[in-house]
């Protein structure tokens, strides 16, 4: 069965340039989070959504970072102006049901991100 | 503030040896703990544990929950090269992930 698939693998980058990463969650999955992954901050949960609906989007750093997820076999995360802040490997992950289901959660390969 | 603890932070063995990794937690709501191992890429799911006491084994690694104490351990016994990795625990409440434990296991 094929997992969450995150595109791009790699993003290099300009400060103040546009960036979109893609997620394909498993099919039939009804929850996407994404995460990003930092040495100095280790793993965040950024938002979730279920059934396609943000839930909770607490976790955004700034208004800078926006997602979607127009159907439910495709999320897009986005960052306009990117900082080199923003550098981090950014994760997709899916799960069927959410935190009462105790399903556990799929992670995708993730996107390395590089803002220069 | 909700919060997840895990020591050692790092782990120098030899194959074969037996670990116990720590995972404290302060969260509210708590449902459930997880457990994953993380090598080059992304996480993977190794144990999630709900109920206290019971353990949960896959080979040779095991892992409990004591919900009264609010932490969890995990076990891995006759440790090989290939268990070299962070292992990662998370508060299933919102998912807030602790620092990581990262194993190294000499040959």
């Amino acid at each position: 069965d094929a997992g969450v698939i995150q595109s791009p693998r790699h993003e290099v980058t300009e400060m103040g340039q546009e960036v979109t990463l893609r997620c394909k969650p498993i099919s039939g999955h009804d929850y996407l989070f994404w995460y990003r992954q930092t040495m100095m901050r280790g793993l965040e949960l950024l938002i979730y959504f279920n059934n396609n609906v943000p839930i909770d989007d607490s976790g955004m750093p700034e208004d800078r970072f926006s997602a979607k997820m127009p159907n439910a076999s495709f999320s897009t995360l986005k960052i306009q102006p990117s900082e080199p802040r923003d550098s981090a490997v950014y994760f997709c992950a899916s799960s069927l049901g959410g935190w009462g289901s105790n399903q556990p959660q799929h992670f995708g390969d993730g996107t390395r991100l590089s803002i220069l | 503030e909700d919060k997840v603890v895990q020591s050692p932070l790092s782990l120098v063995v030899h194959e074969g040896d037996t670990v116990t990794l720590n995972c404290s937690y302060e969260v509210t709501n708590f449902r459930s703990l997880l457990w994953y191992k993380q090598e080059k890429k992304a996480p993977t799911f190794l144990f999630m544990l709900t109920s206290s006491g019971i353990e949960k084994k896959s080979g040779r690694l095991s892992s409990i929950l004591d919900k009264k104490e609010l932490f969890s351990i995990l076990n891995i016994t006759a440790t090989q090269t290939g268990d070299s990795a962070v292992y990662l625990c998370a508060a299933h409440n919102d998912m807030r992930f602790g620092a990581g434990t990262r194993l190294t296991v000499k040959p």
